[in-house]
């Protein structure tokens, strides 16, 4: 079975851009949750979708938005970025269905802002 | 909302020894603890997890303890290797049907020498 997968893997954006990353569940996975990580502030959850709907939200700005699609696919979006918007972004997913909702990690990706 | 604590914050040991890392967690109502291991990057990995009903959970090398009366449970790796080497995160959540999001501590970066 695949695991998430996360594209891009990498990439640079200048201060004021807008960036969107995305992400494709293990299939069969409903719901797709993204985290911020960068150094000294561990994992820092950001929104969760579930069938198409935002189920769940961190404390972020607006700036930062995601979406599913109906084949539980998603994106997440930032625009205006701005230099401390420089992390590793992950994705996971999960059955979210019953007990013991283990999260499954994609390898992330990797935004430098400029 | 729930609150997971996770000591000690850097852990550096000789190979062979053993490495315990704890965390505690606020909500009485969190029934599923996983543990990731992540190494430089990469993506965090689940190693092992407990559920509520279970005080004590172990996998070769590595073992997890739970005590719900305190609100507290533990990563237990003994005879450590160089490749035991990573940065280790709890986690508590509900786990049972419905939304849930797992909180996570703000990780343990275990150095084993050699």
């Amino acid at each position: 079975k695949a695991g998430v997968t996360q594209t891009p893997r990498y990439l640079i954006k200048t201060r004021g851009q807008q960036v969107t990353l995305s992400c494709s569940p293990i299939s069969g996975h409903r719901s797709v949750s993204w985290y911020q990580q960068t150094p000294g502030q561990g994992l820092q959850f950001l929104f969760e979708y579930f069938s198409e709907t935002q189920r769940n939200k961190g404390n972020f700005p607006g700036r930062f938005s995601g979406r599913q699609f109906s084949n539980s696919r998603s994106e997440m979006n930032v625009s205006t970025l701005e230099l401390g918007d420089s992390a590793l972004y992950l994705c996971a997913s999960s059955l979210s269905a019953g007990d013991g909702n283990t999260i499954y990690f994609g390898e992330g990706s990797w935004l430098t802002v400029v | 909302g729930e609150n997971v604590e996770q000591h000690p914050s850097t852990l550096s040991v000789q190979e062979g020894d053993s490495a315990v890392i704890k965390c505690t967690y606020s909500d009485s109502a969190s029934n599923y603890f996983p543990w990731y291991k992540q190494e430089l990057g990469k993506r965090p990995q689940l190693i092992i997890d407990i559920r509520s009903n279970v005080g004590e959970k172990k996998d070769q090398r590595i073992a997890v303890t739970l005590n719900k009366t305190a609100k507290h449970f533990s990563l237990h790796i003994t005879e450590t290797q160089p490749e035991d080497s990573a940065v280790y995160f709890c986690a508590a959540s509900k786990g049972a049907g419905g939304s849930y999001i797992p909180t996570f501590g703000r990780g343990t970066s275990l150095i084993v020498h050699p």
